[in-house]
């Protein structure tokens, strides 16, 4: 069975500063995709990056940045210089290659509070 | 996402009333989804359509019904509301394969 952990119910940090997203995931699968959602107050989801079980690189994109660890099942999510318009729910996703369904099965996920 | 539109956005329910759920979308999708989200729960699968007229049931079905007659719609039915269901509801929709899925926008459902 799939399964996706986010342990980190919430988060308070202040602007300015760094922040990490914890994500451990389970799968028997060697091919499987992993993903971060946004859901910011106003509520809808919005995709952020996706990453295949067989590139371990690391990915940044401005002040994001993700640590794919398939040694620990982990995909961390990272914010620098965290900013107020930060503050949302982030999920972290998974999806196996051999579904014929390719559900996404979705942590609990962290809300992330910026204050200024 | 703009290609994937629910209707409606909010909606109040006696207990035993029912309602149907409307997702549209209009980038060609094949796959279709129907989620909720609750309080420390993330998003749960309740029912999904890998194509037109074709539907199966996710994590969460009991107490809902689906339907995909025409490749771009996707509707979730409740027969009977119950307060259990009180939830927000997400319609997503995708390409085959593993893309990202696209969202909309929610339906904030209440069941007094």
């Amino acid at each position: 069975a799939q399964k996706v952990t986010q342990a980190q119910t919430e988060i308070s940090v202040v602007e300015k500063e760094d922040v990490t997203l914890d994500c451990v995931y389970e799968t028997r699968d060697t091919t499987y995709y992993l993903f971060w959602y946004k859901q910011p107050p106003s509520g809808e989801l919005v995709f952020l990056i996706r990453r295949n079980s067989f590139d371990e690189q690391n990915e940044i994109s401005g002040r994001y940045s993700w640590n794919f660890q398939k040694s620990t099942s982990s995909f961390n999510f990272t914010i620098t210089a965290s900013q107020v318009v930060d503050s949302a729910v982030y999920f972290c996703a998974l999806t196996i290659n051999g579904g014929a369904t390719n559900k996404l099965i979705f942590g609990t996920g962290t809300l992330l509070a910026v204050q200024p | 996402n703009a290609g994937v539109t629910q209707t409606p956005k909010f909606r109040v329910l006696k207990t035993g009333q029912s309602m149907t759920l409307l997702c549209a979308q209009d980038m060609n999708h094949e796959y279709m989804y129907w989620y909720r989200q609750d309080p420390g729960m993330g998003l749960r699968l309740i029912h999904y359509s890998v194509g037109e007229g074709t539907t199966a049931k996710g994590e969460v079905p009991d107490g809902y019904n689906v339907s995909r007659l025409k490749k771009q719609n996707f509707l979730l039915g409740l027969e009977s509301a119950a307060p259990s269901q009180t939830s927000v509801y997400f319609c997503a929709a995708k390409y085959r394969g593993n893309t990202e899925a696209f969202f909309g926008q929610g339906t904030r459902l209440t069941v007094v």
